[in-house]
């Protein structure tokens, strides 16, 4: 499939274990927060949202967390499995998704 | 329902040559977003088009362009190609600006 970037850093993390995926974002006027997945020779998969009137929010296996202090954003993804490895990316919009500022990615590998 | 559309999933073009894009959002749908991916670069954002308008743009020269149809379609074309040029094409549709948006699997355009 297509490499969706060669120089990503890569989280390396055993199949069972919780996984903490880290972003720093840029615009302090966005209020909407996104976790995407992407698989090799795939577009880019939702997984999670946070709006910035909230600190947490949880879905299956996935908690995000929002600290609007330090504008960081983590996702973690709880008994990760071999089908989480994947390419994962934060994007930020303002005012809705309709133009999305994404970061730069992070290569999440699971071993068995 | 079917997801996003994009058509065609590869391209291969020559240096100075136009090429058209295509993408049909999810039935219902009325926001289309474009974005560039590249290793270097990673995601970013070209257009937004809704209800036939363009809303947003992202900070692409002027050989970038785009327009959508009444039925939602979207077509983005890049006119004088570059070597540059080369990445993978993805749009996402949105039933509204505050709802998540679905991306496509993306046209994987190279220029030689």
């Amino acid at each position: 499939g297509e490499s969706v970037g060669l120089h990503l850093p890569t989280l390396s993390v055993q199949e069972g274990d919780n996984s903490i995926i880290n972003c720093a974002y840029s615009n302090s006027a966005s209020d909407y927060f996104i976790w995407y997945k992407q698989e090799s020779g795939k577009g880019p998969q939702f997984i999670i949202d946070i709006r910035s009137n909230m600190d947490k929010r949880q879905g299956q296996r996935v908690t995000v967390l929002l600290n609007k202090t330090v504008k960081h954003l983590s996702l973690q993804i709880a008994a990760t499995q071999p089908g989480d490895s994947a390419v994962y990316f934060c994007a930020e919009g303002s005012g809705g998704y309709n133009k999305l500022i994404f970061g730069a990615g992070t290569r999440l590998a699971v071993h068995p | 329902k079917a997801g996003v559309t994009q058509t065609p999933r590869y391209l291969i073009k020559t240096r100075g040559q136009q090429v058209t894009l295509s993408c049909s959002p999810i039935s219902g749908h009325r926001s289309v977003s474009w974005y560039q991916q590249t290793p270097g670069q990673g995601l970013q954002f070209l257009f937004e088009y809704f209800s036939e308008t363009q809303r947003n743009k992202g900070n692409f020269p002027g050989r970038f362009s785009g327009r959508q149809f009444s039925n939602s379609r979207s077509e983005m074309n890049v006119s004088t190609l570059e070597l540059g040029d080369s990445a993978l094409y993805l749009c996402a549709s949105s039933l509204r600006q505050d709802s998540e948006a679905f991306f496509g699997q993306g046209t994987r355009l190279t220029v030689v």
